[in-house]
């Protein structure tokens, strides 16, 4: 089993949709989590960062930690086709915090 | 700043061939890494470098081998290339390794072992 599991998709949505993104986790020592955003053939950029659970707001994009869920998710609002792209989620602990273990990204198609 | 460059772009070899993946980055950044990807498997560590000259395995060290000399260059080889190794490798870099620090990555380099 994976220590990450996220649904590849495709997810595919009408420009304006709010779009949900998930991931799922088994290891309890996870303390940093990160969405990063991948363009087709490029590197992965860091989009959104949060440590330990809650809610972090910046511009039309929310991330979410549940930690009692071991679940972390990423809303988009107002989607536009520049958004789409795979987001990956990942996560690392607080003794190896330079060590993330990857999602396998979810695609997500944003329809004009 | 070009950050994160990595040469070459893409790169076709023959099973038993070797080759290094070179890796710069002018942020100067103390810590990088050498990640591969694959479908469904999402990115993987394959070795890490805190710092100049220090080295270290990460979740798919072998078959690879790495090369710290100087601060802003991170070497990745293959010393005998298997079509188990094709994949998109990635570097990256941070400011540090102690918290989070946010690491930074190229643009890749897709390897194809025949």
């Amino acid at each position: 089993q994976k220590e990450v599991e996220q649904d590849p998709g495709p997810l595919s949505v009408p420009e304006g949709a709010i779009v949900s993104l998930n991931c799922t986790y088994s290891n309890s020592a996870f303390q940093y989590f990160m969405w990063y955003r991948q363009y087709s053939r490029k590197g992965p950029e860091l989009l959104m960062y949060t440590y330990s659970s809650g809610n972090k707001e910046d511009g039309r994009f929310t991330a979410q930690v549940d930690k009692s869920s071991k679940y972390i998710s990423l809303f988009i609002r107002d989607s536009q086709p520049s958004d789409s792209a795979t987001y990956l989620c990942a996560m690392s602990r607080t003794d190896s915090s330079y060590k993330l273990i990857f999602g396998s990204g979810t695609r997500l198609l944003v329809r004009p | 700043n070009a950050g994160v460059t990595q040469t070459p772009k893409f790169q076709v070899l023959k099973t038993g061939q070797s080759m290094t993946l070179q890796c710069a980055q002018d942020m100067n950044h103390n810590s990088m890494y050498w990640y591969r990807q694959d479908p469904g498997m999402g990115l993987r560590l394959i070795y890490y470098s805190a710092s100049e000259g220090t080295t270290d395995k990460g979740e798919v060290p072998d078959g690879y081998n790495v090369s710290r000399l100087k601060k802003q260059n991170f070497l990745l080889g293959l010393e005998s290339a298997a079509p188990s190794q094709t994949s998109v490798y990635f570097c990256a870099s941070s400011l540090g390794s102690s918290s989070y620090n946010e690491q930074f990555f190229g643009p890749g380099t897709r390897l194809t072992v025949l």
